[in-house]
């Protein structure tokens, strides 16, 4: 089936500084979205894109929607201990509406 | 307060067995899925469904079964014929399949198979 491309597959990082990961795949979307996961929880919606060249801002979060459809990225500035957690992609297509999850980000935040 | 409820949380289960995993959604949404996750791998769908009566295979269909007999709940089974069903269970919902996929997710169920 269709894959997502998710790195990098886990990021260790100082309290303050900022983080980027990005998704990338050889098919076209519609829809990107950008979910956290907390342990032994479900995923949390972050951010929403709809259109290609879309740059859309959560707090300290921007993502992108790539200009190629084919690709996202998040950003998240100035990383605090909370950030802590597994970040994953999604992205879907119109005329199905399947939704599929890249394999996701570990991120760990040392204070 | 409106959401998705999976239950149980936690699920054991002896070699063998079918088991029911339940979702419920309060949201007036169209769309619901199931998505299976291993530890440190990414969910991978199993089944959606867009609309009561109907729904569609995931990538990963083989061993599991559903329904959607009504808008509100859209049950999993994991049958026998599942080779490897310890997994954790997450369960969403969007508005719908068409433009409208911002999914949103329950707390999973945890099924262990001994």
């Amino acid at each position: 089936g269709q894959q997502l491309n998710q790195s990098p597959q886990s990021m260790f990082i100082q309290e303050g500084e900022d983080v980027s990961m990005n998704c990338t795949s050889s098919s076209i979307f519609n829809t990107w979205l950008w979910y956290k996961q907390e342990p032994g929880e479900g995923p949390v919606l972050l951010i929403a894109l709809y259109k290609a060249g879309e740059l859309t801002s959560n707090g300290r979060l921007t993502a992108q929607f790539g200009i190629t459809r084919k690709d996202s990225f998040l950003n998240i500035s100035a990383s605090i201990p909370s950030d802590v957690g597994i970040y994953f992609c999604a992205a879907s297509w119109r005329n199905t509406g399947k939704l599929i999850f890249g394999q996701g980000t570990t991120l760990q935040v040392k204070p | 307060d409106g959401g998705i409820t999976q239950s149980p949380k936690y699920l054991f289960r002896k070699e063998g067995q079918n088991v029911t995993l339940s979702c419920e959604q309060n949201l007036n949404h169209d769309a619901m899925y199931w998505y299976r996750q291993d530890p440190g791998q990414g969910l991978r769908l199993i089944y959606y469904s867009q609309i009561v009566n109907d729904f569609q295979k995931g990538d990963i269909a083989e061993g599991y079964s559903v329904s959607r007999e009504k808008k509100e709940s859209f049950p999993l089974t994991v049958t026998s014929a599942q080779k490897n069903p310890t997994a954790f269970y997450l369960c969403a919902s969007s508005i719908d399949l068409y433009g409208n996929t911002e999914a949103f997710f329950g707390q999973g169920t945890r099924l262990t198979v001994v």
